[in-house]
């Protein structure tokens, strides 16, 4: 069984470029969120997609978006890159509810460092 | 408001020492709780959860947790530390069954001397 896989590994932008960052799902999952953790912090719930739709945002602006794909796969976009978007960001995935878990399986993530 | 609260921002102990990192919550019912480790540069690997039933849960790699509703509490232990180890701990919380939104806590730093 694959797990959760994110590429790229590690990225280096400029303020004001544009960013994706891609996820694969495990195997089976539905369900796929996004979270920013920054430098010694916990990770942030960015959003989450469920069957191609955004299902749930935490407090981000407008300019971090994101779609999910028909095998599940996902893509984060951040435009207008600020400083502090500087971070590793996760991805994670969960099954279908009501198989008996509420649990999600995080990727390795993609370091972001914007210049 | 939905929180968790990781009190100790480092703790080191020695090989062979018992450990327990500290996680309170803050919700108006019962959370599902979880507790993740992460190796420097890599993502969160799941270690244990606590859903409902059996306060006191076994996780991997030897770590358990107990779920304490008076005290607001899920505390991490492990009887016996090993050099592998360290790395940073994070106790999470989904407020909503499903939803998958976790609220995580700033993190725990474990450092294992020899």
């Amino acid at each position: 069984e694959t797990g959760v896989t994110q590429s790229p590994t590690h990225l280096i932008k400029t303020r004001g470029q544009q960013v994706t960052l891609r996820c694969s799902s495990q195997s089976g999952h539905n369900t796929v969120s996004w979270y920013q953790q920054a430098l010694g912090q916990g990770p942030q719930f960015i959003f989450q997609y469920y069957r191609e739709e955004e299902n749930g945002r935490g407090n981000f602006p407008p300019r971090f978006s994101g779609l999910q794909f028909p095998n599940y796969s996902s893509e984060l976009n951040v435009n207008a890159l600020e400083l502090d978007d500087s971070a590793l960001y996760l991805c994670a995935s969960s099954p279908p509810q009501g198989q008996g878990t509420d649990t999600q399986y995080f990727g390795p993530g993609t370091r972001l460092t914007v210049l | 408001a939905q929180s968790v609260t990781q009190p100790d921002i480092h703790i080191t102990v020695s090989e062979g020492a018992s450990l327990e990192l500290r996680c309170n919550y803050s919700y108006g019912a019962t959370p599902y709780l979880f507790w993740y480790v992460q190796s420097p540069g890599q993502g969160l690997q799941l270690l244990l959860k606590y859903f409902s039933g059996d306060t006191l849960v076994q996780g991997i790699k030897g770590f358990e947790a107990e779920f304490k509703r008076s005290q607001s509490s899920f505390n991490l232990r492990k009887p016996s530390v090993h050099w592998s180890d360290a790395a940073e701990y994070f106790c999470a919380l989904n407020p909503t069954s499903g939803t998958y939104k976790y609220i995580f806590g700033t993190g725990t730093r474990l450092k294992v001397l020899a």
